[in-house]
């Protein structure tokens, strides 16, 4: 099993639709995170759990929900969403939380969203 | 806030041909971070610069950290078809890591 695995690949959805987009990662570690990438855009980091807590979400719309069930998995509930919203979004995880030197991030393959 | 520029945007070289991607930040940089990407995929890690001055490889990958210029340069020798993807610095910024824009590399035989 690679080190942190997402589903689903790929999702179309309408903008009326319902559905989540699943993080599971294999290392033991205690923060994950949510980030968005669309085209020809930084990176942007969307919510941080560490011990299953929330500790960031930087002005996503509620549109996007997450939730950390515990510290292996991660889900981004998806409802109402708008074309712009269309993107790759990456799941990650880190032993430790952010900060200087925290160490790396380990990344999922991501999930492609595709609103219509 | 703070922001990384990445310079090129693109580069499109021929195989054998030696490159450098820069990256640039707009406050003091504590640690960057360098990974790759390929389309559509996740991050894969490359390496971690912490002191100004510090240089690391990794097979044919040279990093270095000029932190008084709160700048990082990514140096590929003898380029590869392998080599190509989308190449992006991550800085630590107040307890999350920042991303720059990425430097999207093509490597043609």
């Amino acid at each position: 099993e690679t080190g942190v695995t997402q589903t689903p690949r790929h999702l179309v959805m309408g903008m009326t639709n319902k559905k989540s987009l699943k993080c599971e990662q294999h290392l033991g570690h205690n923060a994950m995170y949510w980030y968005k990438q669309s085209a020809k855009k930084p990176l942007e980091l969307m919510f941080v759990y560490s011990l299953e807590e929330r500790v960031e979400n930087n002005s996503v719309p509620s549109r996007f929900s997450p939730e950390c069930p515990n510290s292996s998995h991660l889900f981004l509930h998806l409802h109402t969403l708008q074309p712009e919203d269309s993107a790759l979004y990456l799941c990650a995880s880190s032993q430790g939380l952010g900060g200087r030197f925290a160490g790396e991030l380990f990344f999922g393959e991501g999930s492609r969203l595709t609103v219509l | 806030s703070q922001e990384l520029e990445q310079s090129p945007q693109s580069l499109i070289v021929q195989e054998g041909k030696n490159l450098t991607i820069n990256c640039t930040s707009s406050k003091t940089l504590y640690g960057l971070y360098w990974y790759k990407q390929k389309y559509g995929e996740g991050l894969i890690f490359l390496m971690m610069l912490q002191k100004g001055g510090e240089e690391k490889s990794h097979e044919k990958i040279t990093a270095k950290l000029d932190e008084k210029k709160q700048q990082s340069s990514l140096h590929i020798t003898a380029s590869q078809p392998s080599h190509a993807g989308i190449y992006l610095c991550g800085a630590d910024s107040t307890d999350k890591l920042i991303f720059g824009t990425g430097t999207r590399l093509q490597v043609f035989p």
